[in-house]
């Protein structure tokens, strides 16, 4: 069974741009969460979707966004990028996001400049 | 002050010896606690899930739980250079609440040949 994939691996982006990424969870899995990880910090919560709907969202603002596709496939958006949103972005997929562990793809590694 | 601390490191051991690493928390509620591996480039992997007190052992790592004190940790034991990652704890105050967890921020571990 492949694992969770996300696209690209890296980004380099500028200040003020925006940036989509994407995430496609492991088949039969219909919850995508996505997290921030940052060095010193543990991971940040951005945000749950299961069956194209969010269903838990982080304390991140409104610049962070996301979506989620019939097939599960996941996106992840965020508007007029700050220096600060640089990070590795994680996308977890589980069967049902509740009593199942978290399936982490390898991340987009952005980089604001 | 954080929730969840633990060591940065690195920590730096010889191959064969037995690892401790730890994570103490704050938040009295917490009952679920895990450990993930996170390999350099790669996305977090579950290794151990706890639910409560106790310990829990798998091969050669033992996750053990110690509420009254607030404090988690995970053996390895004839530590090898394969076991060289990150590990990262994670807790929450019930199993079914993936979105809750609150993350450490990871112990760098080196295992030396």
């Amino acid at each position: 069974k492949a694992g969770v994939t996300q696209t690209p691996r890296y980004l380099i982006k500028t200040r003020g741009q925006q940036v989509t990424l994407s995430c496609s969870p492991i088949s039969g899995h219909r919850s995508v969460s996505w997290y921030q990880q940052t060095p010193g910090q543990g991971l940040q919560f951005l945000f749950e979707y299961f069956s194209e709907t969010q269903r838990n969202k982080g304390n991140f603002p409104g610049r962070f966004s996301g979506r989620q596709f019939s097939n599960s496939r996941s996106e992840m958006n965020v508007s007029t990028l700050e220096l600060g949103d640089s990070a590795l972005y994680l996308c977890a997929s589980s069967p049902d996001g509740n009593n199942s562990p978290l399936h982490f793809g390898n991340g987009t590694r952005l980089t604001v400049t | 002050q954080k929730e969840v601390e633990q060591d940065p490191g690195p920590l730096s051991v010889p191959e064969g010896a037995i690892v401790s690493l730890n994570c103490t928390y704050s938040n009295s509620a917490f009952q679920y606690f895990m450990w993930y591996r996170q390999y350099s480039r790669k996305g977090p992997e579950l290794l151990m899930y706890t639910y409560s007190s106790g310990n829990k052992e798998d091969g050669r790592f033992t996750a053990q739980v110690d509420k009254s004190s607030k404090y988690i940790s995970l053996f390895i034991r004839d530590s090898q250079p394969s076991d060289s990652a990150t590990y990262l704890c994670a807790m929450g105050p019930r199993m079914d609440s993936n979105y809750q967890l609150i993350w450490g921020a990871g112990t760098k571990l080196i295992i030396k040949p």
